[in-house]
């Protein structure tokens, strides 16, 4: 069984849509991210969620917005995407807010055209 | 704004050659430090979660060893194989709750 699961893993939409990524952990975990990678490949944090609750928010900009049903569960929703959205994004569980060792999904590729 | 580093950027060894390389940190407010693996298209993967200056970790043919007085960690390949081709990642923390800053990875190719 997967343990951080994404999907859609690609995902090609028009600029001005509207679109959403979920993510799924089955490791019974307090906390999940939401993670962008850059152009230069690096990973830059985006949200943070323990327990539903909002505990880290970069500063993105607020078309992105997560949603955390259950703490299983964090979705991405991004509100009138642009080209500059295109990049992988990585969701990502730890068991606890203060446990380091983070659990990865295998990431899904926006591109915005 | 914290500073992660990682040398060389790429890599490129021979099949049985042993290899090593270098993650830089900032040496101040120390929490842990992570090693991930992560290969094309797959999620990363955890291999070493370190925390005390002079840890010394290994799993098979990889081992880490853990400087945080002057800040740097050194992941050694052991004998590399193709399979072990991948980019390795080390991501710094300064404490719990925050977020772990990764550095920019050192991609490696192990040419049969």
């Amino acid at each position: 069984d997967t343990a951080v699961s994404q999907t859609p893993k690609y995902l090609v939409t028009q600029m001005g849509n509207d679109k959403s990524i979920k993510c799924e952990q089955n490791l019974g975990h307090d906390t999940m991210y939401w993670y962008k990678q850059d152009s230069k490949k690096f990973l830059k944090i985006m949200f943070s969620y323990n327990n539903k609750e909002l505990i880290i928010n970069e500063t993105v900009p607020n078309r992105f917005s997560p949603k955390s049903p259950d703490k299983a569960h964090l979705n991405l929703h991004i509100n009138s995407l642009e080209l500059g959205d295109s990049a992988v994004y990585f969701c990502a569980s730890t068991r606890t807010p203060e446990d380091t060792e983070a659990f990865f999904g295998q990431g899904t590729r926006l591109t915005v055209v | 704004i914290l500073n992660v580093e990682q040398s060389p950027q790429s890599l490129h060894v021979q099949e049985g050659d042993s290899t090593n390389f270098t993650c830089s940190f900032p040496s101040s407010n120390f929490y842990a430090l992570h090693w991930y693996r992560w290969e094309t298209a797959k999620s990363p993967e955890a291999l070493f979660v370190m925390t005390l200056n002079g840890d010394e970790k290994k799993k098979g043919r990889i081992s880490a060893t853990l400087n945080t007085k002057e800040g740097y960690s050194y992941l050694y390949i052991k004998g590399s194989q193709p399979e072990d081709s991948a980019t390795y990642l080390c991501a710094f923390y300064i404490s719990y709750g925050q977020n772990f800053v990764f550095g920019p990875g050192t991609r490696l190719s192990v040419l049969p």
